[in-house]
This record gives structure tokens, C-alpha cells and sequence, in this order.
């Protein structure tokens, strides 16, 4: 059983362009979370997604950062403009539906994109 | 929101010592997990906790959540167990909202 995975490990973006995160999540799970980790800092938690929906993007930037988990297809997180201060770690997650539909669910995480902005 | 307080910041240990981190955390939760931070960034999922005492290998961790602090053991330590050490808590809203909140690690050096 495949864990989770993300591409690219490594993007680099100058100043301006899109950054595009993918995350597939473990076979079986239906609940994606994305958390970011800034330079000497613990992770914050960003988004949390179940297919089609975005459940809470409380931790998410107002402007530029956007995140979607289609019926069909990995989560993307999407960052328009970059900025240096955008460099950081993000980190996927994914848990299972519990058969009471909760998600107190332990999370596993993927390997992360470090997105380095010039 | 919660606090996450996690001790000590830094730990430096001869392999072969044995080493206990503290995870204390400001209110009730419904999950708590310890990770491992690779010296290449992975996490590791190491325990997931939200009460009693778990072990695997020489790793073993304590959740006392009327008391709100978890413990996590290392015995006989390994160089390749350098690396941060996260907890992370996990309360759920009710409102259909779940995260996860962090400490701020500690990070463990174990030198030959």
C-alpha cells in the first residue's frame, strides 16, 4: 500500500509565476489536509479537504493561495504570485473516514514540495 | 486555539543514552501523535496516542490526557535518530472541522 505522494519534491518559482502542489493521498483514504513549514518553524496547518469540498481553510492565506480536491484526481494546492516569503515546506496528509464518519483518524503525511521562491 | 508546548528544544545524547521528551498541551483534544523529522525533512509517523502507553522497539510514549502531556522514550539511542521529534494534536470542532497542531520540536542530536 502506497503512502502518500507528492510532486514535485522540489519547485523552484521566481517571483511572480504559479506554484502547483500535488497530493495523492493513501489508497483508501477520502480526507486530505495540507500544512505548511516555514524556515525554523514547527507546521501550521493550512487546509483540510474531502472530495469536492473544502471543509476548513482556516489556516490558508486570504489572497493568492487556493486548494482543491476534485472527484477525480490528486489534491492541488495553488499558489498564484509567489513571493520569497512563499519558500517554505508543504506537507500533505491523509486520513481515513472512520465507519462512525468521523476523522479522528491518525494522518500520515507525504514527503513534502520544499518551494523555493528567487 | 490550543498551545503546544514541547521540552526540551534541544537534546544532545552519546548513542547508547536513553532520553525522555515532554509534550504539554493548554486543553482537551481528541488525538495526539508524535512524528520524526528526518534529517532529509520526511515525517515519520512514530505513536498515535490519545491515551495510555504504547511501544515499538525502543521508542515508547505515554499520553495522560486528564493531565495533558505525553511523553515520548528513546532508549538506547541511535545516531540515526537524530532529527526533530514533533507532537502534534488533533481536536475536532463539531463543526466537521479536524487539524492538527504542532509544537515546535525537539531536536535531537545523538553523537558516536
Amino acid at each position: 500500500n502506497a503512502g502518500v505522494m507528492q510532486n514535485p519534491r522540489h519547485l523552484v518559482r521566481r517571483r511572480g509565476q504559479e506554484a502547483r502542489l500535488r497530493c495523492s493521498p493513501m489508497k483508501g483514504h477520502s480526507h486530505v489536509y495540507w500544512y505548511r513549514q516555514l524556515p525554523e518553524e514547527g507546521l501550521k496547518f493550512m487546509v483540510y479537504l474531502q472530495k469536492e469540498n473544502i471543509i476548513d481553510e482556516s489556516g490558508m492565506p486570504k489572497e493568492r493561495f487556493s486548494a482543491e480536491f476534485p472527484k477525480e484526481g490528486p489534491s492541488i494546492l495553488r499558489i498564484q504570485q509567489v513571493v520569497r516569503g512563499d519558500s517554505a515546506a508543504y506537507f500533505c496528509a491523509s486520513s481515513p473516514l472512520t465507519p462512525l464518519g468521523t476523522t479522528l483518524n491518525e494522518q500520515f503525511f507525504g514527503p513534502g514540495t520544499r518551494l523555493t521562491v528567487l | 486555539g490550543i498551545q503546544v508546548e514541547q521540552s526540551p528544544p534541544d537534546l544532545i545524547l552519546q548513542e547508547g543514552a536513553n532520553s525522555t521528551l515532554r509534550c504539554n498541551f493548554s486543553d482537551s483534544v481528541n488525538n495526539l501523535q508524535w512524528f520524526h523529522q528526518n534529517p532529509w525533512g520526511q515525517l515519520i509517523n512514530l505513536f498515535y496516542i490519545p491515551s495510555g502507553t504504547k511501544q515499538n522497539g525502543r521508542l515508547s510514549a505515554t499520553t495522560v490526557a486528564t493531565e495533558r502531556y505525553s511523553l515520548l522514550y528513546i532508549s538506547s539511542s541511535q545516531t540515526t535518530d537524530s532529527g526533530v521529534y514533533f507532537c502534534a494534536v488533533g481536536v475536532y470542532s463539531g463543526a466537521g472541522s479536524y487539524q492538527l497542531t504542532f509544537g515546535k520540536g525537539t531536536k535531537l542530536s545523538v553523537i558516536p
